[in-house]
C-alpha cells in the first residue's frame, strides 16, 4: 500500500491568498484525521471523519478553515483567507475502526508558510 | 489547556545507554496511551501502546510505564542506539477514537 498521500508537501502563500491541502487515505480505512504541528502546540488534532462524515471539528482554530471529506479516497483542508499564523505543517492521518487501539497512519505533511 | 504534556523538551543521551522519556496527562477518560516517533521531513510513526488497564507493556527495546495514580506515563529505550534520535510525542485516546497529542520531546543519542 502507498500510505497515507498528502499534496503539496510544501506551499507558500501570501496572506490573504486560498490554501487548500489534499489527502489520500490508505484503502479501506474508515477514519481520517487532520492535524496542525506548530513549536508551541505540538500536533493539535483539527478535525476528524469517521466513514466521510465530520465527527469532531472542535479543534478547527476559526471560521477561516473548513474540511470536506466527498468521498472515502479524499479529504481537503482549506484556509481562507489565510494568515501568517496559520504556518504550520499539516498532517493527515487514517485508521481503521477495528485496527490496534489508537493506531494511526501519517502522511509526510504540508509544510505551509504564509508571508 | 493542556490535556497531555511532555515537559521536557529535549533529552540526550549516550549510545547503550537508557532513555527516559515522561508523560503527564489530566484527563482519567483516556482508554489508551500511545507513543510516536517522528523523523524529520515525515509524519509520525506509531510505536508502543498501553492500555489504561496494564501498568507496562514491552516490545523489545522499548518499554511504556504507566502510572494511573499519578497520571504518568513514560517510555524507556534500552539500549539506546543512534537511530532512535527522533522526536517522540506521547498520545492519550478517547474510547470515540480521539487522539491528544504532547507537544513532543527531541531524543538525541550519541554514539
Amino acid at each position: 500500500d502507498a500510505g497515507v498521500i498528502q499534496s503539496p508537501r510544501h506551499e507558500v502563500t501570501e496572506m490573504g491568498q486560498e490554501v487548500t491541502l489534499r489527502c489520500k487515505p490508505i484503502s479501506g480505512h474508515d477514519y481520517l484525521f487532520w492535524y496542525r504541528q506548530t513549536m508551541m502546540r505540538g500536533l493539535e488534532l483539527l478535525i476528524y471523519f469517521n466513514n466521510n462524515v465530520p465527527i469532531d471539528d472542535s479543534g478547527m482554530p476559526e471560521d477561516r478553515f473548513s474540511a470536506k471529506m466527498p468521498n472515502a479516497s479524499f479529504s481537503t483542508l482549506k484556509i481562507q483567507p489565510s494568515e501568517p499564523r496559520d504556518s504550520a505543517v499539516y498532517f493527515c492521518a487514517s485508521s481503521l475502526l477495528a485496527g490496534a487501539p489508537g493506531t494511526q497512519y501519517f502522511g509526510p505533511g504540508t509544510r505551509l508558510l504564509v508571508l | 489547556d493542556q490535556q497531555v504534556k511532555q515537559n521536557s523538551p529535549s533529552l540526550s543521551v549516550q549510545e547503550g545507554r537508557i532513555s527516559i522519556l515522561n508523560c503527564d496527562y489530566t484527563n482519567s477518560m483516556f482508554d489508551y496511551f500511545l507513543w510516536y516517533k517522528k523523523y524529520p521531513a515525515e509524519g509520525p510513526t506509531f510505536l508502543i501502546s498501553i492500555s489504561s488497564i496494564k501498568d507496562k507493556n514491552e516490545d523489545g527495546r522499548f518499554t511504556v510505564f504507566l502510572n494511573k495514580s499519578a497520571k504518568h506515563l513514560s517510555l524507556h529505550i534500552v539500549p539506546s542506539q543512534p537511530g532512535d534520535s527522533a522526536v517522540y510525542f506521547c498520545a492519550a485516546r478517547f474510547s470515540g477514537g480521539k487522539l491528544i497529542f504532547g507537544q513532543g520531546t527531541t531524543l538525541q543519542v550519541k554514539p
